[in-house]
């Protein structure tokens, strides 16, 4: 069984641009789950959503964004970059929920310049 | 407020000798913890877990302790192999559907031969 696929792995972008970031969660998991790593942090919690509909939040401002699509694959989406946005952005996904076993895809690194 | 916390950044171990990690949580609603493991350039990777109705767990040369009076939860890793070497994560959720894991800010374990 595949796991967790992130695309791209790499991304370089400039202050004040938009990026997207997609992932694609393992066959049958229905729930997928963002989490941002930076150097020195733990991995904080950005969003999750289950069914295409967004179920739980963290803590980060309104230039942070998901969606999520019928066949569970997932979407972030970051406006107006920052420099504190570089960071390892984590997919994961898991059957029913966040709260339950996670599998992690190798993250998309995202430099802000 | 850190509700999951990893306070040794680092932790340097011979092989063959125990490895020790420790975590504490101030969350008394956290029921389900676990460790990931990560090396660079990947995603976490499940470790091992362990319910609030268990003290202890065990799999392999991975073993889980919870003391939750003291809310405080331990990795102890038998024989330590370099290949071990790697940031380990502690997290933890509770029992609330959608409520997303919480992770620490990881310690760094290497594993010298």
């Amino acid at each position: 069984k595949a796991g967790v696929t992130q695309t791209p792995r790499y991304l370089i972008k400039t202050r004040g641009q938009q990026v997207t970031l997609s992932c694609s969660p393992i066959s049958g998991h229905r729930s997928v789950s963002w989490y941002q790593q930076t150097p020195g942090q733990g991995l904080q919690f950005l969003f999750e959503y289950f069914s295409e509909t967004q179920r739980n939040k963290g803590n980060f401002p309104g230039r942070f964004s998901g969606r999520q699509f019928s066949n569970s694959r997932s979407e972030m989406n970051v406006s107006t970059l920052e420099l504190g946005d570089s960071a390892l952005y984590l997919c994961a996904s898991s059957l029913w929920g966040p709260d339950e076993k996670l599998f992690f895809g190798s993250g998309t690194q995202l430099s802000v310049l | 407020d850190q509700q999951v916390k990893q306070n040794s950044p680092s932790l340097s171990v011979q092989e063959g000798r125990i490895s020790i990690l420790n975590c504490d949580y101030t969350n008394s609603m956290f029921d389900y913890f676990l460790w990931y493991k990560k090396y660079p350039a990947e995603g976490p990777t499940f470790l091992i877990s362990i319910s609030s109705i268990k003290d202890k767990n065990e799999d392999g040369r991975f073993t889980v302790f919870l003391n939750k009076s003291a809310k405080h939860l331990s990795l102890h890793i038998v024989p330590s192999q370099p290949g071990d070497s790697a940031v380990y994560f502690c997290a933890a959720s509770a029992n609330q559907a959608g409520t997303a894991l919480i992770f620490g800010k990881g310690t760094t374990l290497s594993v010298s031969s």
